[in-house]
């Protein structure tokens, strides 16, 4: 079954350290997503990309950092620069033609800093 | 830059009524894709209608319908005879046609449905 993969469903990081989140896709779609959830605040982008080798920063990308080696894959690294790095990760991914658009969803990732 | 504007941050419906979520978005753009999306307690997102700007009929989806007002750049979302498992956060999206794609998601709505 085609899908978005997460891992790990949960993850605790100790301050100083960075941690790298896992997103893959089999949909074959060229565009994926990382966004972060905090209570009260729906979805804030944190990266994406449109396309292998290239990502552009959202609305909130201090502290992260991203790789689009392969066109399934989309780590999401949390770096110690990150100074409040305890949220709901949700990673996402769309074809970036206008006859498909809607993004379609991973599981999700809590990380909680210890 | 677009936003979108969802001003009820909890609703509540007794089982088998109607409600209505509302949402309204700011864009210079006259073509556009509008969303929502339905995270119950497994906080999976999951899809729950789509509107096409430049479609005038208003979307539907078996209980879920859109009342999409272009003009007014509202897009609101009526649920009929809500059940229980519609109990979650509903959000709404929007995407441009053009440019990247970007799409800028609203706070949410909690919904609670009342047996």
């Amino acid at each position: 079954d085609g899908g978005i993969t997460q891992s790990p469903k949960y993850l605790f990081r100790k301050e100083g350290q960075n941690v790298t989140l896992s997103c893959e896709q089999n949909l074959n779609h060229d565009a994926m997503y990382w966004y972060r959830q905090d209570p009260g605040q729906g979805l804030r982008l944190i990266y994406y990309s449109q396309i292998v080798n290239d990502f552009q920063k959202g609305d909130i990308a201090e502290g992260y950092s991203v790789s689009r080696e392969k066109k399934e894959s989309f780590p999401l690294t949390v770096t110690s620069a990150q100074k409040n790095p305890t949220a709901f990760y949700l990673c996402a991914s769309s074809y970036t033609t206008h006859s498909y658009n809607e993004q379609f969803f991973g599981p999700g990732t809590r990380l909680t800093v210890l | 830059a677009q936003t979108v504007t969802q001003s009820q941050p909890e609703m509540s419906v007794q089982e088998a009524e109607t409600v209505t979520l509302s949402c309204t978005y700011d864009t210079s753009e006259s073509d556009y894709y509008l969303f929502w999306y339905k995270q119950p307690p497994s906080r999976q997102m999951i899809l729950v209608i789509r509107q096409e700007a430049y479609k005038q009929q208003n979307a539907t989806e078996n209980r879920f319908s859109v009342n999409f007002q272009k003009a007014a750049k509202s897009f609101s979302l009526k649920i009929s005879d809500s059940q229980l498992g519609d109990a979650a956060m509903y959000f709404c999206a929007y995407r441009s046609t053009s440019g990247t794609y970007k799409y800028i998601f609203g706070t949410g709505t909690r919904l609670k449905v009342l047996a």
